[in-house]
């Protein structure tokens, strides 16, 4: 499995962009890159998932180089709502293939 | 996204009883879940790995004979704690594994179920 590494934490404030890096040097190739979003009590909830390039939805964005060792979620116009712990993972296709939580990086969005 | 539900959210209980938390899969069938506790500000740590029809998989240092998990079902899977003491209370969180065709799988997870045992 391969491990992630990420800022323990982030500060930033009300209306900026959030970028939050993850290395990942021993990514395998089958393995995806996916983010998680998790406030205090509550289950972590998806936020993205990409392999390769950019990806984009509603909430983020996604880049990931082509050597794929690092990835950056990339948080538009940050909310007081954004607060809260950002994990990154790496997994395969495989069945029954698990997903390693890391540290994670606690953002903080100030007013 | 898919849906996972957990319940009870909240449970408190006596030293030495048993508590079952049931996780659901509600609008998709899975064959695999995942079972997580998570003590306060630190990270999720996977207890075990359900799979429908058979056996748990248990991460080393989990004791399988207290954290019983059954996966009767492609939409239920419970982790019962048995004879719980006060160091087995943590936030217990679910996922399950939703299969990707042209993608990564993905994991959903429950909203977690917080066990306080006295």
């Amino acid at each position: 499995l391969a491990k992630t590494t990420q800022p323990i934490s982030m500060d930033s404030y009300e209306g900026q962009e959030v970028n939050i890096t993850c290395s990942h040097n021993n990514i395998a190739t089958n393995d995806y890159i996916t983010w998680y979003q998790q406030f205090p009590s509550q289950g972590p909830r998806f936020i993205i998932q990409g392999y390769k390039t950019k990806v984009t939805n509603e909430v983020a964005s996604l880049f990931i180089p082509a050597d794929r060792k690092s990835s950056t979620l990339s948080l538009p116009r940050v909310s007081l709502s954004d607060t809260a712990v950002y994990y990154c993972l790496v997994g395969s296709n495989n069945a029954g293939n698990m997903l390693t939580f890391g540290g994670g990086t606690r953002l903080m969005v100030k007013p | 996204g898919a849906v996972v539900s957990q319940h009870p959210s909240r449970v408190i209980c006596k030293s030495g009883t048993s508590v079952k938390i049931e996780c659901r899969s509600l609008d998709f069938q899975a064959t695999t879940m995942f079972w997580y506790r998570q003590f306060p500000k630190k990270s999720l740590m996977l207890m075990a790995t359900s799979n429908e029809g058979s056996k748990a998989t248990y991460e080393q240092g989990v004791e399988k004979d207290k954290f019983l998990i059954n996966h009767a079902s492609l939409t239920l899977s419970t982790l019962t704690v048995t004879s719980a003491h006060p160091e087995d209370s943590s936030f217990y969180i679910c996922s399950a594994r939703v299969a990707g065709v042209r993608s990564g799988d993905t994991q959903y997870f429950g909203p977690g179920t917080r066990l306080t045992v006295l």
